[in-house]
């Protein structure tokens, strides 16, 4: 089945950039998100990218696709502290969202 | 506009026992969701109701079940509580039931944790 890897923990200074790394084994994926979860709130999505683009900024964030290696990242530019929380990534290969599959969530702690 | 809401907070139960699990989704919203977050592992699919129908179910044993109500809140029941049940069960909702995600975002709700001492 599909399968969804994170690390569990990165920790880095206020104003470094972050990077998270992800990656999934199917290779059907079609869509690829990335969910943020503040301490004692639910998710939210974040940003995500089709399986046919390579990269897509939205302000600060940055998601890299490589899809031979299977490899999704964030990239969160000039890090802040509210930028702590757990970031999780996602992979669906059809549409609905009971067919998306979570990581395990990374552990973001920023340094001040 | 509230968002997705879910009651209890946390629940503390003692194995054998049954939790109830309540989630009213955003006015207008006919799909809920249900996914269990336990430690260590990510979120995992466990049910999803849309006008009052359960569309489809994750791999979990028949002791998780639920419904959806007319007013399309929904509530999750967990049967003969194990151990390993222990952890956060979101609920999220969207719109579109079944459609292209990206079209129309989920929400989700804070979660309940359940504890089985």
């Amino acid at each position: 089945g599909e399968d969804v890897e994170q690390s569990l923990f990165l920790s880095v200074r206020e104003g470094d950039s972050s990077v998270i790394n992800c990656t999934y084994t199917d290779s059907s994926s079609t869509y690829l998100y990335w969910y943020k979860q503040e301490p004692g709130a639910g998710l939210q999505l974040l940003t995500y990218i089709f399986s046919n683009m390579d990269m897509k900024q939205d302000q600060r964030l940055t998601v890299l696709l490589n899809k031979k290696d299977k490899h999704l990242s964030l990239r969160i530019a000039d890090t802040q502290t509210g930028d702590s929380a757990i970031y999780f990534c996602a992979e669906s290969i059809a549409m609905g969202y009971q067919k998306v599959t979570f990581g395990t969530g990374t552990k973001l702690q920023v340094i001040p | 506009e509230a968002g997705v809401t879910q009651s209890p907070t946390h629940l503390i139960k003692t194995r054998g026992q049954q939790a109830t699990l309540r989630c009213s989704p955003i006015s207008g919203h006919t799909s809920v969701y249900w996914y269990q977050q336990a430690l260590g592992l990510g979120l995992q699919f466990l049910l999803w109701y849309d006008e009052g129908e359960e569309r489809n179910r994750g791999n979990f044993p028949p002791r998780f079940s639920g419904r959806q109500f007319p007013n399309y809140s929904s509530e999750l029941n967990v049967n003969a509580l194990e151990l390993e049940d222990s952890a956060l069960y979101l609920c999220a909702s969207s719109l579109v039931a079944g459609g292209e995600p990206t079209n129309e975002k989920l929400f989700f709700g804070s979660g309940t944790q359940l504890s089985v001492l």
